[in-house]
């Protein structure tokens, strides 16, 4: 197993741009989740998805878009990149009731 | 969701055991006390979770006060790998708690040579 994969692993983005954050998992779980991380700070849950097809707006939802097409992919998309969006942005996975599995996360520069 | 509250940094020296407090003294009944650690550069892996008893893994222990309003982890042998930023988090059993988690700032833990 992969477990949860997250592309790309580094990105910059010039203010006004537009791009989508990948993350899939290979392990069949329900609920996939989106965090990002500021430096110094806890991670904040962005948008969530309880399987295919729902989702739904977690603590920061402004300026990202998700979808769930399928039970493996979750991408996360940057609608006009801003540079408060710089951040780390970590994907994770779960079944209900079970503990979450975090990908390596995305390292994102807005200028 | 109820909060939980950490000390924001703790030290130990390598193979002595660390204790992470955290208190939770509005829990509920139905929140079960997770830990998660996050090592530098890397997402957050879990830890070890319990509701009532006293729970132990391969990773680490988990002590729980009686009223539930405080639990302590438990790392029997520090090593500098332990080095790492340690949540502890409450997840209300049932419903799509499992699917979004609510980190604090947590325990920045820091292993001495």
């Amino acid at each position: 197993n992969a477990g949860v994969t997250q592309t790309p692993k580094f990105q910059v983005l010039k203010t006004g741009q537009s791009m989508t954050l990948q993350c899939a998992q290979d392990m069949n779980h329900e609920y996939m989740s989106w965090y990002r991380q500021d430096p110094g700070m806890g991670l904040r849950l962005i948008h969530y998805s309880v399987g295919a097809g729902i989702t739904d707006q977690g603590e920061v939802p402004n300026g990202y878009n998700v979808s769930r097409s399928t039970t493996e992919d979750f991408p996360l998309r940057l609608l006009s990149a801003a540079p408060s969006q710089t951040s780390v942005y970590f994907c994770a996975s779960s079944d209900p009731g079970e503990t979450q599995y975090f990908g390596p996360g995305t390292r994102l520069l807005v200028l | 969701d109820a909060k939980t509250t950490q000390p924001n940094s703790m030290e130990s020296n390598e193979e002595e055991p660390v204790h992470l407090p955290c208190n939770h003294s509005t829990i509920s009944g139905t929140d079960y006390i997770h830990w998660y650690r996050q090592l530098p550069s890397q997402g957050p892996e879990y830890v070890i979770h319990g509701l009532t008893s006293n729970v132990n893994n391969r990773m680490a222990s988990l002590a729980i006060a009686e009223d539930r309003k405080s639990s302590t982890l438990i790392l029997h042998r520090a090593t500098l790998r332990d080095a790492a930023v340690y949540y502890c988090i409450l997840i209300r059993a049932g419903g799509t708690s499992y699917g979004k988690l609510t980190f604090g700032q947590g325990t920045i833990l820091t292993v001495h040579p």
